[in-house]
C-alpha cells in the first residue's frame, strides 16, 4: 500500500491567481495521476505524471492551465493556473504501481471566488 | 461508448436487503478491476478487487466476466453504513491509465 499526503486540504482563491497542490508519497511509485471531481460528479482524469517524462494530459486539459511537475518518484505537484470559478472542484492525486489498485490523497477542495 | 459505464442510481434500499451494481467496460486491454467506495467529501477507497473467478469478502461479492466485459458487485444484508457512492474502476496497464466509472449512489433506508 501507499500513503499519500496531499496539501493544501482546502483553499479559497481569487480568480486570476494560481494554486499549486502538492502530493508526497511514502514510497517510490512509477505512476501518479491527477483527478478533478466536481460537485456530485465522479472523478475525471486530468493527467498522468510519470517521473522522467512529460505529463500526459487527457482531452480537455492542457499544460498551460494545469502544469504538473514530477521531480522524483515520491513527489508531484499540480498547478491550477489563472483560476476562474469554474475551476472550483476537488483535486485528487493518486498513485498506482503496475496493474494494482490506486491509492488516493485526501483531496484539495478548491473554491475560486 | 464511455470507457466504464455504471448503473446511474441512486439506489434507495431498505436495510437488510440485497443490492447489486453492474458495470461494463469497453477496452478489452483492461487488466485489473476494482470496486471503490467513496463517502461524501472523502477520497475513494478500495472496497475490493475483482477477479475472473469471483471473490467474496463478508457481505460483498464481486464478479468479472471478461468475455462480456462486465463487472458486478453484490451487497447482502445491507447496513446503514453501506450508504456511499460505489465506483467501478478499470486499470489499463498498457496505457498507464486507471479509468473510473461515474459511480452509483446507494442510500440504505432504516
Amino acid at each position: 500500500s501507499a500513503v499519500i499526503s496531499q496539501k493544501p486540504s482546502r483553499d479559497i482563491c481569487q480568480r486570476g491567481t494560481s494554486l499549486t497542490i502538492q502530493c508526497q508519497v511514502d514510497s517510490q511509485v512509477t505512476m501518479m495521476f491527477w483527478y478533478r471531481q466536481q460537485p456530485g460528479q465522479s472523478l475525471t482524469l486530468i493527467a498522468t505524471a510519470n517521473q522522467g517524462s512529460e505529463a500526459t494530459y487527457e482531452s480537455g486539459f492542457v499544460i498551460d492551465k494545469f502544469p504538473i511537475s514530477r521531480p522524483n518518484l515520491t513527489f508531484s505537484t499540480l498547478t491550477v493556473s489563472n483560476m476562474s470559478p469554474e475551476d472550483s472542484s476537488i483535486y485528487l492525486c493518486s498513485v498506482s504501481e503496475g496493474a494494482t489498485e490506486a491509492f488516493f490523497g485526501q483531496g484539495t477542495r478548491l473554491t475560486v471566488v | 461508448r464511455k470507457e466504464v459505464e455504471q448503473d446511474p442510481g441512486p439506489f434507495n434500499v431498505p436495510e437488510g436487503a440485497t443490492v447489486a451494481f453492474n458495470c461494463t467496460y469497453s477496452n478489452s486491454a483492461s487488466q485489473s478491476f476494482f470496486w471503490y467506495r467513496q463517502d461524501c467529501r472523502k477520497e475513494p477507497k478500495l472496497l475490493m478487487s475483482v477477479y475472473s473467478s469471483g471473490n467474496e469478502d463478508g457481505r460483498f461479492t464481486a464478479q468479472l466476466n471478461r468475455a462480456s466485459q462486465y463487472i458486478s458487485l453484490l451487497i447482502r444484508d445491507s447496513k446503514l453504513s453501506d450508504s456511499a457512492t460505489y465506483l467501478c474502476v478499470v486499470n489499463i496497464f498498457r496505457d498507464d491509465k486507471i479509468i473510473f466509472g461515474k459511480g452509483t449512489r446507494l442510500h440504505i433506508l432504516p
